[in-house]
């Protein structure tokens, strides 16, 4: 079973320009994820899909941060402008819906330097 | 609000030492616990994962003990060795599936 995939694997750009990041889930999988990994923490989510719905982004800065995903597989997450605190990991993660299935799995991420 | 806190951020421990990773959490709505391993360049991979009906899990060398009452749950690398060296997250889920990570643990195995 083919993992989480992502691109690219490594981004840099200068403050105010535009990026945009791709993640194609495990086969199968209705549940996707983008999370923010800040250089010694934690990922933080910022937006789950259920299919192709928005299920929580909460924690998306809506303000320059947008994510979708057409036809509940692929997704695309864009920063536009991007700040230099947007420097970080960005994660992929995707799950099955099936009953009791809450692991969720994680693709290699995006490396973004904000310069 | 940091729900998850994780302790120590760092650990050096020798090989075929125990490896002690601490986690305490605040919203008892969280109803799933799973450990992640994280390689430098790679994405996190569930390394074994708790529900709270359940004191203690083993898989292998590795251990999750879960104190409900307490708010708190461990995971415990049994003879630790350097292929072990990783960041470790714990991390806490809630009916909605969303994962509440704590801050990692960067885990040295010493030869």
């Amino acid at each position: 079973e083919a993992g989480v995939a992502q691109s690219p694997r490594y981004k840099i750009i200068e403050k105010r320009q535009s990026v945009a990041f791709w993640c194609n889930p495990i086969s199968g999988h209705a549940t996707l994820y983008w999370y923010q990994q800040i250089l010694g923490q934690g990922p933080k989510l910022l937006i789950q899909f259920q299919n192709n719905g928005v299920v929580d982004d909460s924690q998306l800065p809506k303000d320059r941060f947008s994510a979708e995903r057409l036809k509940g597989v692929d997704s695309t997450l864009k920063i536009q402008p991007a700040k230099l605190e947007d420097s970080a990991v960005y994660l992929c993660a995707s799950s099955s819906s099936g009953q009791g299935r809450r692991e969720q799995y994680f693709g290699p991420g995006t490396r973004l330097t904000v310069t | 609000q940091q729900q998850v806190k994780q302790s120590p951020q760092s650990l050096i421990v020798q090989k075929g030492g125990i490896s002690i990773i601490n986690c305490a959490y605040e919203n008892t709505a969280f109803d799933y616990f799973p450990w992640y391993q994280q390689f430098p360049g790679k994405g996190p991979a569930l390394l074994i994962a708790i529900r709270p009906d359940v004191s203690e899990k083993k898989e292998g060398r590795f251990t999750i003990s879960f104190n409900k009452s307490a708010k708190q749950f461990s995971l415990h690398i049994m003879d630790s060795q350097p292929g072990d060296s990783a960041t470790y997250f714990c991390a806490a889920m809630s009916a909605g599936n969303m994962l509440t990570f704590g801050g990692g643990t960067r885990l040295m195995v010493k030869p």
